[in-house]
């Protein structure tokens, strides 16, 4: 089985910078994945991690620790668009991907 | 990349009738993954389909239920059975690449039961 834990709900300013923090326990672990999905819509893919450390695509990161089970998503700069919820997922044996509950961004003026 | 269609993309259905999801890919794929997400809630994987085997069920899912269709390397259909107003969800269709380093989905059909 898979616990992939995140937080269920950030609120943000405009122009900062958060950081959105995803747990997991797993087995057969091949890659970390987040997730942004705007209400009413399907979940759009931000960024991949399988080894450690940090990936930096634009205004998001992503970084991963696989002997701590930890990764977050880092968003810079936002913006108001940045509001939705971000979805943390774990892929095992290539083959599935389990989703965390997901956390919902709200980005304030 | 893929692009995956759906449909239907919403609909309204009294309970104990059954209603059959079409998900088309614009490329051969191996793999398919049918996702439910509830109100408010994220994404349950429901089973894996794989062209010419059976779809492989995830905890808490049947075939009896939900069963799926895999004819070919670019469609895929889930049916829910006997439905009642707990099945009311979003569906998704999904794929990876063959590199496996990303997963996409379609736009997912909304289902309300009464």
């Amino acid at each position: 089985g898979q616990n992939i834990d995140q937080p269920t709900e950030m609120t943000a300013t405009e122009g900062a910078i958060v950081q959105i923090n995803c747990t997991y326990q797993t087995s057969g672990f091949n890659g970390l994945f987040w997730y942004q999905q705007h209400a009413g819509e399907a979940p759009t893919f931000l960024s991949y991690n399988v080894l450690d450390g940090l990936e930096e695509k634009g205004r998001f990161s992503s970084f991963l620790s696989r002997s701590k089970g930890y990764s977050y998503l880092l968003l810079k700069e936002l913006q108001m668009k940045d509001s939705a919820s971000y979805l943390c997922a774990v892929s095992e044996n290539f083959n599935k991907f389990y989703f965390g509950s997901g956390t919902k961004l709200n980005v304030k003026p | 990349s893929a692009v995956i269609s759906q449909k239907p993309s919403r609909d309204i259905c009294q309970r104990g009738t059954s209603l059959t999801i079409q998900c088309q890919v614009d490329s051969q794929v191996t793999m398919m993954f049918w996702y439910r997400q509830q109100p408010g809630q994220s994404l349950t994987l429901i089973a894996t389909a794989n062209q010419g085997s059976e779809a492989t069920y995830e905890s808490g899912f049947v075939i009896d239920k939900f069963p799926i269709s895999r004819p070919n390397l670019t469609f895929s259909t889930l049916t829910v059975s006997n439905m009642s107003p707990e099945d009311s969800s979003i569906y998704l269709c999904s794929t990876r690449t063959s590199s496996y380093n990303e997963q996409f989905f379609g736009p997912g059909t909304r289902l309300t039961v009464l």
